[in-house]
């Protein structure tokens, strides 16, 4: 595609709730991060992907959080029993090799509100 | 651990102006370094990507400098317009493979 693409853009869930976050990287992309972002705050590190490999999860911050790329396109971050404190705008990024040295190009965010 | 910080963390400058956006990192064994662009409401747009070998790299009126050994970037806008007012973030990635990102520098360009 031609650029990340993430959905839905906003989600709005009951304290408690189960949420499923979509990420389409761009096409042929190895390397695709997740991001939380808190209002008024940089983005922070939550799982890193590499293909299909989950190779850094240190920074999800529960066992409630859990993502996935099992075909080594698209992704998906599950929040479960989500609380007040998860809302936030969650990123997406991809770059092209497995190693450091490309761009990297982010997507427009879900914006969860747990409510 | 990687810390990215980012000074200021807001400035408003009158339409015209010339302005420098100020990075600096804990580690400097780093990849690359990254700058960004975020409206509200929105994701990051890509400005620059310096890599680790390179002083710095340019794209129409951005220019952004990198000091490896001193921890340091900087971002230069030239001749400032209404529509450059946007977060300006700066991320590193380094050996852990993701990018550690600072908070931000809020800008606001006035007509």
């Amino acid at each position: 595609g031609a650029g990340v693409s993430q959905s839905p853009r906003y989600k709005v869930a009951k304290r408690g709730q189960d949420v499923a976050l979509r990420c389409d990287p761009i096409s042929g992309h190895v390397s695709l991060f997740w991001y939380q972002q808190a209002l008024g705050q940089g983005p922070e590190f939550l799982t890193y992907f590499q293909n299909e490999a989950q190779l850094d999860k240190s920074g999800l911050p529960s066992d409630r959080f859990f993502a996935e790329r099992p075909e080594g396109s698209v992704s998906t971050l599950k929040i479960q029993r989500t609380q007040q404190e998860d809302s936030a705008v969650y990123l997406c990024a991809s770059n092209l090799q497995g190693r450091g040295g490309t761009e990297a190009f982010f997507g427009q965010g879900t914006r969860l509100t747990v409510v | 651990k990687q810390e990215v910080t980012q000074i200021p963390a807001a400035l408003s400058v009158p339409e015209g102006e010339n302005l420098v956006l100020n990075c600096s990192f804990t580690d400097s064994a780093i990849y690359n370094l990254q700058w960004f662009r975020q409206d509200p409401g929105k994701g990051l747009t890509s400005l620059l990507l310096i890599q680790s070998s390179q002083r710095e790299q340019t794209s129409g009126r951005l220019n952004a400098s990198l000091d490896k050994s001193s921890g340091r970037s900087t971002l230069y806008i030239a001749a400032s317009q209404p529509g450059d007012s946007a977060t300006y973030l700066c991320a590193v990635r380094s050996g852990g493979q993701n990018f550690v990102f600072g908070p931000g520098t809020r800008l606001s360009v006035l007509p």
